[in-house]
């Protein structure tokens, strides 16, 4: 079936450093979105990145569609960048986004 | 510009009862796709509705099902209730379409299945 991975499964930092976290899909991925989910549940929508590269501050993402990948970069990390972080895509014209198992980003002060 | 909203945000059943989840979507948002969170299985798409029509459903029982409103406001029934039921329930929404547009939740509702 659909295959989402995503690395690491964990991250524990200190504030202040920078991570890169990754995500590999089992085949061409359409419409490749990533998540943060805070300690409460809520799902916050970090970037709708089907191809190409954005950034929002802190963050920024790059999406290799036609090789299956995409990258979370966060810099100068703090405290409230801890949770999970997900990736979520279409696949093969599947009309249903398929998430990755996360990553759980700790950042410690 | 409020949310997506969802009610109740915790609940707790008993096994052999139904449920109904209520998500009232972003204002002008006419997608409303719903997913089930659990520590086991992950994020999983349970299904989608667009202009008050099931547009697209994922792998689960006939246990599961959901409408949608003239308003765009959805709500998801689970009936039968097993343990396995218990999970974070999460709605989200969008303009359109639940797959190629940016997609924004809800906080979710907490169902605990005794």
């Amino acid at each position: 079936g659909i295959q989402v991975e995503q690395s690491p499964p964990d991250l524990i930092l200190q504030e202040g450093a920078n991570s890169t976290l990754r995500c590999n899909f089992s085949d061409s991925v359409n419409n490749l979105q990533w998540f943060h989910q805070n300690p409460w549940g809520q799902l916050i929508n970090l970037f709708y990145i089907p191809s190409g590269t954005k950034q929002n501050g802190r963050l920024s993402a790059t999406t290799v569609a036609t090789e299956r990948y995409s990258l979370l970069y966060i810099s100068s990390s703090q405290t409230t960048d801890s949770g999970v972080y997900f990736c979520a895509g279409t696949i093969q014209g599947a009309q249903k986004l398929v998430f990755g198992q996360g990553t759980r980003l700790t950042i410690n002060p | 510009k409020a949310g997506v909203t969802q009610t109740p945000r915790y609940l707790i059943k008993t096994r052999g009862q139904q449920v109904t989840l209520s998500c009232s979507p972003i204002s002008g948002h006419r997608s409303v796709s719903w997913y089930q969170q659990t520590p086991g299985q992950g994020l999983q798409f349970l299904f989608e509705y667009f202009s008050e029509t099931q547009r697209n459903k994922g792998n689960f029982p006939g246990r599961f099902s959901g409408r949608q409103f003239s308003n765009s406001r959805s709500e998801m029934n689970v009936s039968t209730l097993e343990l396995g039921d218990s999970a974070l329930y999460l709605c989200a929404s969008s303009w359109s379409s639940a797959t190629n547009e940016k997609l924004f939740f809800g906080s979710g509702t907490q169902l605990s299945v005794l």
